[in-house]
């Protein structure tokens, strides 16, 4: 099985700081790979996602995240944080699972923004 | 478009009962697939299933099912509850289209369970 490991559960910056959510997958075959966002009381939102298309992956509200394939890696960046920005991000590997497409997350990043 | 819906929101059961919980895809998916999310295991992903077929189960015991309706609405039951059947039960549909490994997955808002 395929997974992704983000690294720390909590991150905090200040507003108008660089955002870096860090994300390593473990994949023996090409993956394909999402950063979610999760707002309190709310289901999941897409931000972005990489088909292989770009290793530079733009999303939406600024967020962008870099396929780098030699360090195994897909960290979601922001160059500067907003107050709006404070929620939970997943990283996520979608790969195939007997002949069934899987969907499997890592344990989330919670990103705090001060003021 | 209409989001992904879930009813109820909110659910108070206690334990030993039975609960159903839906959920109502976007218009033109075909797809659905639940998890559940708790703090302590994070998101775990329990079935997804696909033109009223099961198309891949995770790991949960089989108190956990669900089926698909010709509309693709679908709907989750728990049976005999337990106090770590808690948790925010999250429902997922995407066009859910052949070898679709970068279909995005949309997910509505939730229901909430506590079990007491």
């Amino acid at each position: 099985a395929q997974s992704v490991t983000q690294l720390g559960s909590h991150v905090s910056v200040s507003e108008g700081a660089l955002v870096l959510l860090r994300c390593n997958y473990s994949s023996s075959v090409p993956p394909y790979l999402f950063w979610y966002v999760q707002y309190p009381n709310q289901g999941l939102q897409l931000l972005l996602k990489y088909t292989s298309a770009a290793t530079l992956v733009k999303g939406i509200n600024g967020f962008e995240a870099e396929f780098k394939k030699s360090e195994t890696s897909f960290h979601l960046t922001k160059p500067s944080a907003h107050m709006s920005d404070a929620a939970e991000y997943f990283c996520a590997v979608s790969y195939l699972s007997g002949s069934a497409r899987q969907l499997t997350f890592g344990s989330g990043t919670q990103l705090t923004v001060l003021p | 478009k209409a989001g992904v819906t879930q009813t109820p929101r909110y659910l108070i059961k206690t334990r030993g009962q039975q609960v159903t919980l839906s959920c109502s895809p976007i218009s033109g998916h075909r797809s659905v697939s639940w998890y559940q999310q708790t703090p302590g295991q994070g998101l775990q992903f329990l079935f997804e299933y696909f033109s009223e077929t099961q198309r891949n189960k995770g790991n949960f015991p089989g108190r956990f099912s669900g089926r698909q309706f010709s509309n693709s609405r679908s709907e989750m039951n728990v049976s005999t509850l337990e106090l770590g059947d808690s948790a925010l039960y999250l429902c997922a549909s995407s066009l859910g289209t052949s070898g679709g490994l970068t279909d995005t997955q949309y997910f509505g808002p939730g229901t909430r369970l506590t079990v007491l």
